[in-house]
């Protein structure tokens, strides 16, 4: 099983919200974990968006609009960035991570799709 | 301005070698940790290596033993040197500042 998973795509309407989970394994718990999340448009190199662990430890890219947010779920093992009002240009991969045992782990990455 | 700029990609055979390269400015890469990140084409993103800014480093277990990172702070440049390449190894090598800056890439093909 691997360490993180996402869903491998998502729709949402233009002006909407989108919700994109990252799944920790059963036997790491989200609780522990600074989740990183990255957005890589087509033909373009990821580019930071956020780093959340709690509402009092995190951090927004530089020049990243504070449509992006993040969250953790603890019953469902998981790190949420939220992305409200949805825009074309939000049209792209997303990938989460962690820092775990001395290693970056991604995960598998959400094709987000704005229609 | 933070700007990293990779070089050293190429078309290389199986069992070859290969040094990447990538040329920071805007801050110094001995207060920095930086890491080389890869992407194999239609995959997702798959760490390769870091080195700290005192020095230490640390590896995927997919390239321990074959890759080296490096640096040389007098040039302010990040190196990977990869060695025994195979074909899991072509993908698009990205040089990352923290977390938070990425270089443009560089490819690296192997391929008989």
């Amino acid at each position: 099983q691997a360490v993180l998973t996402q869903p491998s795509s998502l729709s949402a309407s233009p002006g909407a919200s989108a919700s994109l989970t990252c799944t920790l394994r059963s036997d790491i718990n989200v609780i522990t974990f600074h989740i990183y999340w990255f957005q890589q448009r087509p033909g373009s190199p990821p580019q930071y968006l956020l780093k959340y662990n709690s509402d009092s430890d995190k951090e927004l890219g530089s020049g990243v609009p504070s449509r992006f947010s993040g969250s953790k779920d603890a019953s469902a093992n998981a790190g949420i960035l939220l992305i409200s009002g949805l825009q074309s240009d939000d049209e792209a991969d997303y990938y989460c991570m962690i820092w775990r045992n001395s290693a970056w782990v991604f995960g598998g990455g959400t094709k987000l799709t704005v229609l | 301005e933070v700007q990293l700029v990779e070089s050293g990609g190429n078309l290389v055979q199986p069992g070859g070698s290969l040094r990447l390269s990538c040329a920071a400015s805007g801050f110094s890469v001995s207060n920095n940790f930086m890491s080389w990140v890869r992407q194999a084409p239609g995959k997702a993103l798959d760490w390769v290596s870091v080195i700290y800014g005192g020095g230490g480093t640390d590896y995927a277990d997919a390239v321990k033993d074959r890759f080296t990172i490096s640096r040389d702070i007098s040039k302010n440049t990040v190196f990977l040197q990869m060695n025994n390449l195979g074909a899991e190894d072509t993908a698009v090598y990205y040089c990352v500042r923290a977390m938070s800056d990425w270089g443009q890439g560089t490819l690296v093909t192997v391929s008989s």
